[in-house]
């Protein structure tokens, strides 16, 4: 069954630091999602992505991070400085996008830790 | 902005007892789902209501929408050690890529 991949499933970095967590989407999906969950917290809706552009973001997805599909298979997520409140399990997520409400696939996460 | 309330937040439960997480929204819903997390891992994809009154099962767990759209539960039958895991409800709006609002989440232990 397909499934959504993402490397590493750990990372640390210290702070200020560039961090790009990287998510192989389902194949035929057209949408693209991050999430991310600070330990002990909801999951919350970072940015999608569609058609090689942004469709929606967060107030969290600040000036410090970007996205890329910087090929037909990979979607990545940049944190261009990170800062300690960016320690969090982030999880990429996708769905079909053939028409109507869709099911959106979630990958295993990755824990970065920043100190 | 949506707010989803999931209750309980936790629940220990025997195993072989029957159980219910509730999730409630005070605006309605469109797609809804239900996800489960194990500790510290991934969202596995259980199920999506779209209509009220909707209702869905897989193996022992069934998922319910009211008529309203702005309730819906997860009921698991006869529960198992392998349902243990902390079960989230989600809500999305009308737009087919909008992006997911998840409750607090419920911790369920199963007692052996």
């Amino acid at each position: 069954e397909p499934e959504v991949t993402q490397t590493p499933s750990h990372q640390v970095t210290q702070m200020g630091q560039e961090v790009i967590l990287r998510c192989v989407p389902i194949s035929n999906h057209l949408y693209f999602y991050w999430y991310r969950q600070i330990l002990g917290q909801k999951v919350e809706f970072l940015v999608s992505f569609y058609n090689n552009e942004i469709s929606e973001k967060s107030e969290i997805f600040d000036d410090q991070f970007s996205v890329e599909r910087p090929d037909g298979s990979n979607f990545t997520l940049k944190i261009r400085s990170t800062k300690l409140e960016d320690s969090a399990m982030y999880f990429c997520a996708s769905s079909e996008g053939t028409g109507g409400r869709e099911t959106q696939y979630f990958g295993p996460g990755t824990r970065l830790l920043v100190l | 902005s949506q707010e989803l309330e999931q209750s309980p937040q936790s629940l220990i439960v025997q195993e072989g007892k029957n159980l219910t997480i509730n999730c409630t929204s005070s605006k309605t819903l469109y797609g809804l789902y239900w996800y489960k997390q194990k500790y510290g891992e991934g969202l596995i994809f259980l199920m999506m209501l779209q209509k009220g009154g909707e209702e869905k099962s897989h193996e022992k767990i069934t998922a319910k929408l009211d008529e309203k759209k702005q309730q819906r539960s997860l009921h698991i039958t006869a529960s198992q050690p392998s349902h243990a895991g902390i079960y989230l409800c989600g809500a999305d709006g009308p737009y087919r890529d909008d992006k997911i609002i998840f409750g607090k989440g419920t911790r369920l232990h199963i007692l052996p």
